[in-house]
């Protein structure tokens, strides 16, 4: 059972910085964030995961709360191409994907 | 340079015939998972491998199988597919077990039922 709660869907405009909201208020001390995303007929694609700590990488930064109980994953310059669902996952010993966010990005 | 291979992208069965999906992978990982996405849903965990030692899901039907005979290379097996086995079926691998390891997908085989 998932253990995320995501908004259904929101749109943002090209070229501007889209944030993703998390909840996740059940999570346990020892459970990591993932967040992943899938293009329409493609495979989930690995965005960036973290524990505690911010965490930044090439396509992506991930946001924590202090307490954990939610998080905020931000493509600073959105395009076009990174119109999917995008799913927050909480893992325990495996990835449980609840329904995600469909992220739309407009021109 | 693709590196979770799942083939065919396609693949057409009839009701009631086995058929066999495969994967393989380029990244010498321990573990290797199947999923299960039907239309409209979220992805759903099978079962996985790690090395040898094979995991089922407690929901699993019994009608879906899976072998690994070697580190690169994993089977799914529906034994009499029904039209509800129509689906994305999706192969990921992860270098070790635990909550540190991100998963690496495939980009599946959509199977269809006739």
């Amino acid at each position: 059972d998932a253990k995320t709660t995501q908004p259904t869907s929101m749109d943002c405009a090209e070229g501007r910085a889209a944030n993703l909201p998390c909840n996740h208020s059940t999570i346990s001390g020892n459970e990591y964030v993932y967040w992943y995303r899938q293009i329409h007929s493609q495979g989930p694609q690995y965005i960036i995961h973290g524990l505690k700590n911010n965490e930044t990488n090439e396509m992506a930064s991930l946001i924590i709360t202090e307490d954990r109980k939610s998080s905020t994953l931000i493509l600073p310059h959105a395009t076009l191409r990174d119109t999917a669902v995008y799913y927050c996952i909480v893992n325990d010993y495996k990835l449980s994907f609840g329904a995600g966010t469909t992220v739309t990005v407009r021109a | 340079d693709a590196m979770v291979i799942q083939n065919p992208r396609y693949q057409v069965t009839q009701f009631g015939k086995p058929v066999t999906l495969s994967c393989s992978q380029t990244l010498n990982h321990n573990v290797m998972y199947w999923y299960q996405q039907k239309s409209s849903q979220a992805p759903k965990l099978l079962f996985h491998y790690y090395d040898k030692d094979f995991n089922n899901e407690a929901d699993t039907p019994d009608n879906f199988q899976s072998r690994r005979p070697n580190t690169s290379f994993c089977f799914l097996d529906i034994r009499s597919p029904g039209l509800g086995d129509a689906a994305m079926y999706l192969c990921a691998t992860s270098r070790e077990g635990g909550k540190n390891q991100p998963q690496h997908f495939g980009d599946g085989t959509r199977l269809s039922i006739l």
